[in-house]
Formats: C-alpha cells, structure tokens, sequence
C-alpha cells in the first residue's frame, strides 16, 4: 500500500473551514484514499473516503487532485469537538486489513 | 444497529500476568474482526486480523496471540506480559467484500504493565 504524507499538526479557528492536507504520491490505481479521525481515548471514526472524484458528506468534503497524488479533507466549519488527531490512508477499497494508520495530523481549534 | 463491546476500559498488570482482552460484535453476522494496539502518541498499528471464526491473521511477531471462537467474538491474549505490551489496544470490526469499506471501532482498553 502507498504511504501518506501529513503535517504533524495544525491549528484553526473555530467557525473556520480546516483544511488537512495528505501526500500519497506512489498511490496506485485500485487505491482509494481514506480519511479518519481519533478523538483523545477513543476509537478511530470513519470520516470519508474517495477514489478520483471529489466527495463530500455531512461531516466533510474531500478534493483529490487530478492526478491523485495529494488530497485537502476539508471541514467546513470547525467547532472545538472537531480537534482530534486526522488520519489519511490508501489502501485498496475491499482491504480493511491494509488500512495502515500513520502518525496523522492534530488539529487544534481554537476559540 | 451494530455495536461492539471491548472490556475492560482499563487494566494494570505486573510483568509475567497473563492478560484476556474481549471484543464482541451485535447486531451483524461474519464481520471481519481487528486488534490494533496504540502506544502514547503514536499511530495504531495492526496486530490481527481475522475474516471467520478460528482464521487469525498476524501482521507482526510478537507476545500476543489472538482467537475466534464465535462469529462475533474476537478475545486478545497473552502468557505472560512485557512492559512494551503497555498501550491502547483498539477492536474493530468491518463488512465483507464490497462494503468492506469502513472499519468501526470500539471504545479501546488502555492497558499498563508495571
């Protein structure tokens, strides 16, 4: 499975939309990109997931460039309960025993 | 609705106790079953896996072993503990085949070796 790239941390304002970039640049054609996020001391939750179309949920919206080597989870209006740790995975869409959990990025939002 | 059960929240064993951890599933039927463990501030990493009862796949080597005797019973288990077993071991479960698109997690068992 590729692997992603995300910045360590991030801050936002609450109210603001937060923008969580990923790098996957060697991700392949059957590979889908994921997106969770874990609040302190809990269970990761499912957010999105995309594989070239851009998606968008009652949680998020998520843009994959073109040529599918990055992508922005987009939250359009941070609230404070929205700071949590935010995993960005590819794997292949019927794998979950690859789904591969990096460091991810923290969002801070701030009031 | 499904649901799935981890006990216990919390847990403090010495070095050399065995260790049970139980995971159960409701309100599915042959879901696809995870133990991933989380040391402090870090990602989770994937220990097992499992898609039917008594089928146990291990992604790494280590101290644990993991077992399946019902369809929706997933227990976590060890001989005799290390301090590096202490961490955040996370069950989850997922849909076959197509909708094997999300995984559900439960609510975690931090578990510290002393």
């Amino acid at each position: 499975d590729a692997k992603t790239t995300q910045p360590t941390s991030m801050d936002c304002a609450e109210g603001r939309a937060a923008n969580l970039p990923c790098n996957h640049s060697t991700i392949s054609g059957n590979e889908y990109v994921y997106w969770y996020r874990q609040i302190h001391s809990q269970g990761p939750q499912y957010i999105i997931h995309g594989l070239k179309n851009n998606e968008t949920n009652e949680m998020a919206s998520l843009i994959i460039t073109e040529d599918r080597k990055s992508s922005t989870l987009i939250l359009p209006h941070a609230t404070l309960r929205d700071t949590a740790v935010y995993y960005c995975i590819v794997r292949v869409g019927t794998g979950g025993f690859k789904t591969i959990f990096g460091a991810g990025t923290r969002l801070f939002v701030k009031a | 609705s499904q649901t799935i059960h981890q006990w216990p929240a919390t847990l403090v064993q010495p070095v050399g106790s065995p260790l049970s951890l139980e995971c159960t599933v409701e309100g599915t039927s042959n879901p696809n079953l995870y133990w991933y463990r989380q040391a402090a501030g870090r990602g989770l990493q994937l220990l097992f896996y499992s898609v039917g009862i008594g089928q146990i796949s291990s992604e790494v080597p280590q101290n644990l072993s993991a077992s399946r005797p019902q369809d929706r019973q997933f227990i976590l288990s060890s001989k005799k503990l290390l301090l590096s077993d202490s961490g955040f071991y996370l069950c989850a479960w997922s849909f076959k085949g197509l909708a094997d698109n999300e995984q559900f997690f439960g609510p975690g068992t931090r578990l510290t070796v002393l």
